[in-house]
């Protein structure tokens, strides 16, 4: 069973235009959603993360927005540059007696065209 | 500062053969954990250490899989033996709960591990 769905699983996208990536969840446990950015050879790095409390928020060109009666919430990346290019996860906290056990998505493999 | 750093950082193993994986935290985190990614699928969970305690072992998937953190430091994942259903990448990651109560997860950059 896949708590958390993420879509699409590869992208491309032109320099300058905007990226979108979509996760969902089931478990209305979850308290804490991160996304993490991964280079080739590289571990997960944390990219920006939301509270189920905040509909949106925005670091530099990166947004997520969150909704939470539906069970989604996603990952825009603004002006999107070739350096973007990368493997993005969603994932989701559920924390509970002391354990903080990230769920990932399946991924996504972003690359951006010159 | 230095990452969570893992070893080896690719593994190539018999099927039967015994594989120790190895991750030093980021200095003073009291947090360690372990996931790995199967080829094509998502990232799972394993384990999970508060110092030198087991908190949360709920993801090991059988008992030819054995985890340590002895003294509260680096920690080891044994797979043993392995099968050829255990290939992929183990990520360990480490962390600190703030006084606010954040717990930023940083990875190291995995150990990949293929059985034949």
């Amino acid at each position: 069973q896949q708590q958390v769905k993420q879509s699409p699983q590869s992208l491309i996208v032109q320099k300058g235009g905007i990226s979108i990536i979509n996760c969902a969840y089931e478990n209305t446990a979850f308290d804490y959603f991160p996304w993490y950015q991964q280079f080739p050879g590289k571990g997960p790095a944390l990219l920006i993360a939301i509270r189920p409390d905040v509909s949106e928020k925005k670091e530099g060109r990166f947004t997520i927005s969150f909704n939470k009666s539906a069970k989604q919430f996603s990952l825009h990346i603004m002006d999107s540059q070739p350096g973007d290019s990368a493997t993005y996860f969603c994932a989701a906290l559920q924390r509970g007696a002391g354990s903080y056990q990230l769920t990932f998505g399946k991924g996504t493999k972003l690359s951006v065209i010159p | 500062e230095a990452g969570v750093t893992q070893f080896p950082s690719h593994s190539v193993i018999e099927k039967g053969q015994t594989v120790t994986l190895r991750c030093d935290p980021i200095s003073g985190h009291d947090n360690l954990y372990w996931y790995r990614r199967v080829m094509g699928k998502e990232i799972k969970f394993l384990l999970h250490f508060v110092k030198e305690s087991k908190q949360d072992e709920s993801g090991m998937p059988n008992n030819r899989f054995l985890a340590e953190r002895t003294g509260g430091t680096y920690s080891t994942l044994k797979v043993q033996p392995a099968e050829l259903e255990d290939s992929g990448v183990y990520f360990c990651a480490s962390s600190q709960v703030n006084d606010r109560g954040g717990n930023t997860i940083y990875f190291g950059e995995g150990s990949w591990l293929t059985v034949v």
